[in-house]
């Protein structure tokens, strides 16, 4: 099956910026999602892209696409110890029926 | 509103017993989904319902039923629960015709 790839872990200090970095294999990604889940809480949609895009920006948030690498991150400008959380690529594609596949999410701790 | 509820919360079972997951939503939302979430996995679909009257085997269906009660609901059953069944499970639902899908709170099963 189609595969999405995220590094486990990411420490950064309070103030810095963090990229989170995912990789996937299917071509036929049609939208790339990040999502962020707090201790003991559900999945909260951050922000998606389309996959004829290279780059949105939303706040403090930035997701960049580079499709031909199949390669996608997300920015966290000036990040705070809330933003402390596991967050989880995602991707639907044409030929998993636009269903869902997960990375295994990375896990952000902000340091004070 | 709302958005996705799920209850129970937490539920411990014992190797062998029953139980149903009871997921509601209240946006209208034609399509809903059952993932199990386990560590260094991401989520996995369990099964979803593309709309009322509706229901479809994910990636890993085994030892799970599902019933599309009517739009606002849709239950995940263990019919006889194995410790390989200890995981943390996630409803979610989308409009037909899109792929965000938003998530509830989740279900912590511990199957001794």
């Amino acid at each position: 099956g189609e595969d999405v790839e995220q590094s486990l872990f990411l420490s950064v200090r309070e103030g810095d910026s963090s990229v989170i970095n995912c990789t996937y294999t299917d071509s036929s990604s049609t939208y790339l999602y990040w999502y962020k889940q707090e201790p003991g809480a559900g999945l909260q949609l951050l922000t998606y892209i389309f996959s004829n895009m290279d780059m949105k920006q939303d706040q403090r948030l930035t997701v960049l696409l580079n499709k031909k690498d199949k390669h996608l991150s997300l920015r966290i400008a000036d990040t705070q110890t809330g933003d402390s959380a596991i967050y989880f690529c995602a991707e639907t594609s044409l030929i998993a029926g636009n269903m869902l596949t997960f990375g295994g999410g990375t896990r952000l701790m902000v340091k004070p | 509103n709302a958005g996705v509820t799920q209850t129970p919360k937490f539920q411990v079972l014992k190797t062998g017993q029953s139980m149903t997951l009871q997921c509601a939503q209240d946006m209208n939302h034609n399509s809903m989904y059952w993932y199990r979430q386990d560590p260094g996995m991401g989520l996995r679909l369990i099964y979803y319902s593309a709309s009322e009257g509706t229901t479809d085997k994910g990636e890993v269906p085994n030892g799970y039923n599902v019933s599309r009660l009517n739009k606002r609901e849709f239950s995940l059953r263990l019919e006889s629960a194995a410790p390989s069944q200890t995981s943390v499970y996630f409803c979610a639902s989308s409009e037909m015709g899109t792929d965000t899908q938003y998530f509830g709170p989740g279900t912590r099963l511990t199957v001794l």
